[in-house]
């Protein structure tokens, strides 16, 4: 059975980077078979795809995060992670990271999800 | 890239059926049979319920099924029970190779 594990700062400043990990067990994100990517969700709101990374090399972002977004990975402790630059207050969300099958593309295993607050 | 469309809130007794639906575009829900759906409880990491429109995950009830129609999608699920009172969620791929996500439904069992 695949876990996922989101773990970094509750609490970042404005204008700082988020940084976020998530440590996979069960199965590794080197397979070919899968992207592992990184979604939120505002209190009381909907959920937001913010990218994903296929560990054999290629990433995608959504185009209104893009520009400050980095997802990378490291295959030798089975974790991928997000950083998250410039934040405000609207980046204040659950983080939420997930397993993306190549064969269907949806979202098949969820970690529990971690709250980041972007505050002074 | 927009989210989807989804109703805000849809209600149903228990042992009926209720159907939320998804709208999108050609560039997304109407361009590929990549549309998956998820259920959420509070304070709970969304589950994936149905992928590819109509695919079930091994697990999930046949209560809950998946169709499309042009560039809308839908689930529905029979027999409602106390349980099925959730939010729930369609996501579709797109053709800019990116994910995007409806803007979420509440079901009331009432």
């Amino acid at each position: 059975q695949v876990q996922l594990q989101e773990s970094g700062p509750g609490l970042v400043k404005p204008s700082q980077t988020l940084s976020l990990t998530c440590t996979v067990s069960g199965g590794s994100i080197s397979s070919s078979n899968y992207y592992w990517s990184w979604i939120r969700q505002p209190a009381g709101k909907g959920l937001e795809w913010i990218g994903r990374i296929y560990t054999r090399g290629s990433t995608t972002y959504n185009p209104s995060l893009k520009s400050r977004i980095t997802i990378s990975a490291d295959t030798s402790k089975n974790q991928f992670s997000l950083r998250l630059s410039s934040v405000t207050a609207a980046d204040t969300a659950v983080y939420y990271c997930a397993r993306l099958p190549m064969a269907g593309l949806h979202f098949d295993y969820w970690g529990q999800g971690t709250l980041v607050t972007v505050s002074s | 890239q927009s989210a989807l469309t989804q109703p805000a809130s849809v209600s149903g007794s228990p042992g009926q059926s209720s159907t939320i639906s998804c709208a999108g575009t050609s560039s997304d829900v109407g361009g590929y049979n990549y549309v998956s759906w998820y259920q959420q409880h509070p304070g709970k990491a969304p589950k994936l319920l149905i992928y590819e429109v109509s695919n079930r995950p091994s697990g999930v009830s046949n209560r809950f099924s998946g169709s499309k129609s042009g560039n809308t999608a839908s689930l529905t699920i029979s027999g409602l029970q106390a349980e099925d009172e959730a939010d729930y969620y369609c996501s579709s791929f797109t053709s800019s190779s990116t994910w995007v996500f409806g803007g979420g439904t509440k079901l009331t069992v009432l």
